[in-house]
């Protein structure tokens, strides 16, 4: 199976400041890559999916890029309701697999 | 708007059974493939079982494969997960999600606990 990697595990923000997450897969995905946001005791919300594409009523501060094995979430101008845990899941190939996650914490 | 409702989670010993439930609204549930996805205390995400619209297509991840099953109804917008011979490591939240690929809609999801 494909092993998502995410760096780092915790990143420390100030808000208002640019964060930028990583996501490594064992082998190539192509474009077949998604991102999530979840708060504590929620469940997860589709941000990103095919590496780029903002899912409905995701703010333009949140972009993806890459492709292959290599990704990168970024939000612009980190505000207040977007600390969270941000995991990545592939679906290129069975079974479908996601990164561990990056906690972003209020520096 | 899109509702995806699960029940049915609990305390069960181990080698125990429960049968969780997704209830669906909000959109033509027999148009959608339908995914089970846990996630144990602490731990990142974890696919679990995979259902196509029709159900007569799916896919169960290994750690599951032989103990657990997926089913629909879709004369009832429901999704099921059967989960026999339950383990300590089966313990986790159990979230239905709908969609094959990335996930677009999740439900709030539902605790299962393996314990004696």
């Amino acid at each position: 199976e494909i092993v998502m990697t995410q760096s780092p595990a915790t990143l420390s923000v100030s808000p208002g400041e640019r964060a930028t997450l990583s996501c490594r897969a064992s082998q190539s995905v192509s474009s077949k890559l998604a991102w999530y946001q979840q708060k504590p005791g929620q469940a997860p919300r589709l941000l990103i999916y095919d590496a780029s594409t903002r899912a409905t009523g995701i703010p333009a501060r949140f972009s993806g890029s890459g492709s292959g094995t290599e990704f990168t979430l970024t939000i612009s101008s980190l505000q207040s309701e977007d600390f969270a845990v941000y995991s990545c899941q592939q679906y290129d190939s069975w079974p479908w697999t996601f990164g561990h996650g990056t906690k972003v914490e209020i520096k | 708007e899109v509702q995806l409702v699960e029940s049915g989670g609990g305390l069960v010993q181990p080698g125990g059974s429960l049968r969780l439930s997704c209830a669906a609204s909000g959109f033509t549930f027999s148009s959608f493939e339908m995914n089970w996805v846990r996630q144990a205390p602490g731990k990142g995400l974890e696919w679990v079982s995979y259902i196509n619209s029709r159900g007569d297509t799916t896919y169960h991840a290994d750690s599951v494969k032989g103990r657990f099953t997926i089913s629909r109804d879709n004369a009832k917008n429901s999704l099921y997960l059967q989960v026999n011979s339950l383990r300590a490591e089966d313990t986790a939240v159990y979230y239905c999600a709908r969609r094959i690929y990335y996930m677009d809609y999740w439900g709030q999801g539902i605790l299962v606990t393996v314990s004696s």
